[in-house]
């Protein structure tokens, strides 16, 4: 069964660096999604892209943030200076179409800032 | 704007026992679907179920039942016969159709632990 996948599980950073996050969404699948969930907290969500753009963020998603589809597999989400408070798992998330729904997440990045 | 409550934060029971979670949501759109998450202690998210709005037939998969009712803007999950493997935290949902980008507003999740 075809699934989300993200690299790395976890990554260590320190405070001021960028990072990137890397998915690869189901295939085929036209929406992809990027959520955090800070430690012990709800799922929150960071922003959505379809064709190749953005097509809704959140607030948490300022300029600090960016998102990427540099290919027709990889969806990416960069972290241009990490502060402590970005610490947290990000899920990536694909949606197959316009009539479907539901998200299918990937299994998580844990971010940490240190 | 979009709100999911999940009021009980933590459930113990003892295997075999039935379990209620309770969500209830607020949107003001006319048209929108509701999900329930599973969250494991290994943190992925498990997509279980998706309720349109405009469908209020409940439904069964198994031990797993879902009762949505438009007129208390609830959407709750019954795990029957419980088992230590539904041990998880749970995610109701909900996603509008305004926004354009149909995100995902999550509630706060009720940790389900299931013992022996």
């Amino acid at each position: 069964e075809p699934e989300v996948t993200q690299t790395p599980s976890h990554q260590v950073t320190q405070m001021g660096q960028e990072v990137i996050l890397r998915c690869v969404p189901i295939s085929n699948h036209l929406y992809f999604y990027w959520y955090r969930q800070i430690l012990g907290q709800k799922v929150e969500f960071l922003v959505s892209f379809y064709n190749n753009e953005i097509s809704e963020k959140s607030e948490i998603f300022d300029d600090q943030f960016s998102v990427e589809r540099p290919d027709g597999s990889n969806f990416t989400l960069k972290i241009r200076s990490t502060k402590l408070e970005d610490s947290a798992m990000y899920f990536c998330a694909s949606r197959p179409d316009r009539q479907t729904y539901e998200q299918y997440f990937g299994p998580g990045t844990r971010l940490t800032v240190t | 704007a979009q709100k999911v409550t999940q009021a009980q934060t933590e459930i113990s029971v003892v295997e075999k026992e039935d379990v209620t979670l309770d969500c209830v949501y607020e949107t003001r759109d006319t048209t929108y679907y509701l999900f329930w998450y599973k969250q494991p202690p290994s943190g992925e998210l498990v997509f279980l179920i998706r309720r349109n709005s405009f469908d209020e037939q409940n439904e069964i998969s198994g031990r797993y039942s879902w009762n949505f009712q438009k007129s208390t803007s609830s959407f709750n999950f019954t795990i029957t016969a419980s088992q230590v493997v539904d041990s998880a935290v749970y995610f109701c949902a909900l996603s509008g159709t305004t926004g354009g980008g149909n995100k995902l507003t999550f509630g706060t999740g009720t940790q389900l632990k299931v013992e022996l």
